[in-house]
């Protein structure tokens, strides 16, 4: 079976970092590219970042660029978001997505990150 | 505010059909053809309904079509059952400066 499953949430204070780790299971790893995709609550979706399967290529939204870091293990087959200078505005519900075909066809429960003091 | 346009909400009965439109731009909708479709039911993740416009990933009832016309995709869902109600999405991608996906506000989905 395909999993994903996301870990590394939690609440933390304006200005502090949080590791994302999303954790995949069914499938060679390596193959996809991988996204995060984001939902504030009672809000929308919103995508983050973007990896390739080799982890040569990485994209991401503005509003994070100079913040967030996503990188991957694909040894162990593993996705990560490395957040820093966190936000009210970066609170949200976290995902893991694997991509496909331009869209995310499997994704992980999510991850609670509250920004608060 | 999102970048692609989506009705609040729509509503029908069990057994009728329902299209759910999605407004983007010549930088995404327009320009790609990697429109997709999510549904997501309160409390959980989301699933993908659609990809490339109008194909249906393994699983997913034929009940759900995707269409685009110019700038506007389309969802519809045809023969409503009480488990299509949802929130659904659009995204696609963009060159649009800023990100390289766009999703839409999202539509309730409320089956009378």
């Amino acid at each position: 079976e395909v999993q994903l499953v996301e870990s590394g949430g939690g609440l933390v204070q304006p200005g502090g970092s949080l590791r994302l780790s999303c954790a995949t299971s069914g499938f060679t790893f390596s193959d996809y590219s991988m996204n995060w995709v984001r939902q504030a609550p009672g809000k929308g979706l919103e995508w983050v970042s973007y990896i390739s399967g080799s982890g040569t290529s990485t994209l991401y939204i503005d509003s994070v660029k100079g913040r967030f870091t996503i990188s991957r293990d694909n040894a162990k087959k593993s996705l990560y978001l490395q957040m820093n200078g966190l936000r009210a505005e970066d609170t949200a519900v976290y995902y893991c997505a694997r991509d496909y075909m331009y869209a995310s066809d499997i994704w992980g429960q999510g991850t609670v990150v509250t920004v608060s003091s | 505010q999102s970048a692609l346009t989506q009705p609040a909400s729509v509503s029908a009965s069990p057994g009728q059909s329902i299209t759910i439109s999605c407004t983007g731009s010549s930088s995404d909708v327009g320009a790609y053809n990697y429109v997709s479709w999510y549904q997501q039911h309160p409390g959980k993740a989301p699933k993908l309904m659609i990809y490339g416009v109008s194909d249906r990933p393994s699983g997913v009832s034929n009940r759900f079509s995707g269409s685009k016309s110019g700038n506007t995709a389309s969802l519809t869902i045809s023969g409503l059952q009480a488990e299509d109600e949802a929130d659904y999405y659009c995204s696609s991608f963009t060159s649009t400066s800023g990100a390289n996906w766009v999703f839409g506000g999202g539509t309730k989905l409320t089956v009378l």
